[in-house]
This record gives structure tokens, C-alpha cells and sequence, in this order.
């Protein structure tokens, strides 16, 4: 199975740079996702990792280290409407497929 | 549709009856995947279609859920016999065989299930 860890809560300053962690456990790994969900709402997509490095979208980046078994969702100038669920997901290959597996998610608040 | 449709998007049920759940995903992904979400944690997966065959169900929790895409389209998840502890939001997420930088998996908006 995967093994997904992520802080359960987090609490940033509007305007401020928050950067959540996930570290993950599994083998056939193919590809890291970052999902925002406000309360009461569905899962919407922000980025996804299959490479080492960086990708930046906007005021999201997000980077992964394969080796490491490590991924980080960096918000940047953030707004009280930032305020929501953070999933991280782990792609895996399974007996010829691809299943995606979601973490328990980190809770950030935003506090003016 | 634009986006990937559950109905219904409530449903009270009494312990012991069955209930269906449908998913009507984005028209030509041919990825689709049942989650149940509690409140307070992330989706659980539960089972995942690749066209017409569930090529994952290692998910379900036991032989009272089912679920079945039998046209390669609409996705109808089936639990028998439902029980207090069934009572969750239940996420339909679809995609096309591709996924990358710029698309991921969309989900719908659920269906929240309340077993009484």
C-alpha cells in the first residue's frame, strides 16, 4: 500500500508564503498531485508532479524529490480565500494500471 | 456535460436498504474512480474503472458494495444492505488517459450519504 503524510492543520498570515509538506511510501510511483478542497466542496486539481523539480503555476508551485519520497505545495501571497484542504495524492502503477491514492489532507486557515 | 455529474446529491436512507449511486462523467474520459470521503479526511479509494472494467476494486470495503460502468460511460455504485457506518460523501472523479501538468482528475461535486 502507500503511506501518505501530510500536518493535519496549518495556520498562515494573509500575505504571507506557506509551503505544506507531504512525504510518501510506495513503489511504482508515477506522478505526485496537489488538490484543493474548501469545506463541503469537491476536490478541485492544482498541480501535478511526475519529475523532480518545480513547477510553478501562479501564486502555487510545487516540487518533488522522487529520491526523497517528498513533495511540497508552496501558496504565495495568500488570500483569506486560500483557507481550505490541501490533498496530496500519490499516483502508483498497480498490476498494469494507475490508482490514486489521497492522503487525510492539511487544514489551512488563513488569519487576516 | 462540462464537468462530471453525481446524483443524487443527498441521500437519507434507512439501515438495511439498498441505494444506488450514479456518476455521469466528462464525455470521452475513459478513467473513472469511486472515493468515500468522512468528514475530515481526505477521499478513500474505493474502486477504479478503465472503460468498461473495473480494473481496480481493491478498495471496496466488502461484498455489500458494488459498482458497474457497463457502457464505458455512466458509473453506478451499488451497496447493499447499508449500515450507520456507510454514511459518508461519496466522490466520482474522471480523467482521460493522459494526465499532466496542466489537467488532473475531476471530480464531482459527490453525493453525501446518510444512513439512519
Amino acid at each position: 500500500g502507500q503511506n501518505i503524510d501530510q500536518p493535519t492543520e496549518m495556520t498562515a498570515t494573509e500575505g504571507a508564503i506557506v509551503q505544506i509538506n507531504c512525504t510518501y511510501q510506495t513503489s511504482g510511483f508515477n506522478g505526485l498531485f496537489w488538490y484543493q478542497q474548501h469545506a463541503g466542496e469537491a476536490p478541485t486539481f492544482l498541480s501535478y508532479n511526475v519529475l523532480d523539480g518545480l513547477e510553478e503555476k501562479g501564486r502555487f508551485s510545487s516540487f518533488l524529490s522522487r529520491s526523497k519520497g517528498y513533495s511540497y505545495l508552496l501558496l504565495k501571497e495568500l488570500q483569506m480565500k486560500d483557507s481550505a484542504s490541501y490533498l496530496c495524492a500519490v499516483r502508483v502503477n498497480s498490476g498494469g494500471y494507475q490508482k490514486v491514492t489521497f492522503g487525510t489532507g492539511t487544514k489551512l486557515q488563513v488569519i487576516p | 456535460g462540462a464537468g462530471v455529474s453525481q446524483t443524487p446529491s443527498n441521500k437519507v436512507t434507512e439501515k438495511g436498504k439498498y441505494v444506488e449511486l450514479r456518476c455521469d462523467p466528462i464525455s470521452g474520459h475513459t478513467a473513472l474512480y469511486w472515493y468515500r470521503q468522512s468528514l475530515g479526511q481526505g477521499p478513500e479509494f474505493l474502486i477504479y474503472f478503465q472503460g468498461t472494467g473495473a480494473a481496480d476494486d481493491s478498495g471496496l470495503p466488502n461484498d455489500r458494495f458494488f459498482a458497474v460502468r457497463p457502457e464505458g460511460s455512466v458509473s453506478t455504485l451499488k451497496i447493499q444492505r447499508t449500515e450507520r457506518g456507510d454514511s459518508a460523501v461519496y466522490l466520482c472523479a474522471s480523467s482521460p488517459v493522459v494526465v499532466g501538468r496542466d489537467y488532473g482528475y475531476t471530480f464531482g461535486s459527490g453525493t453525501r450519504l446518510t444512513v439512519v
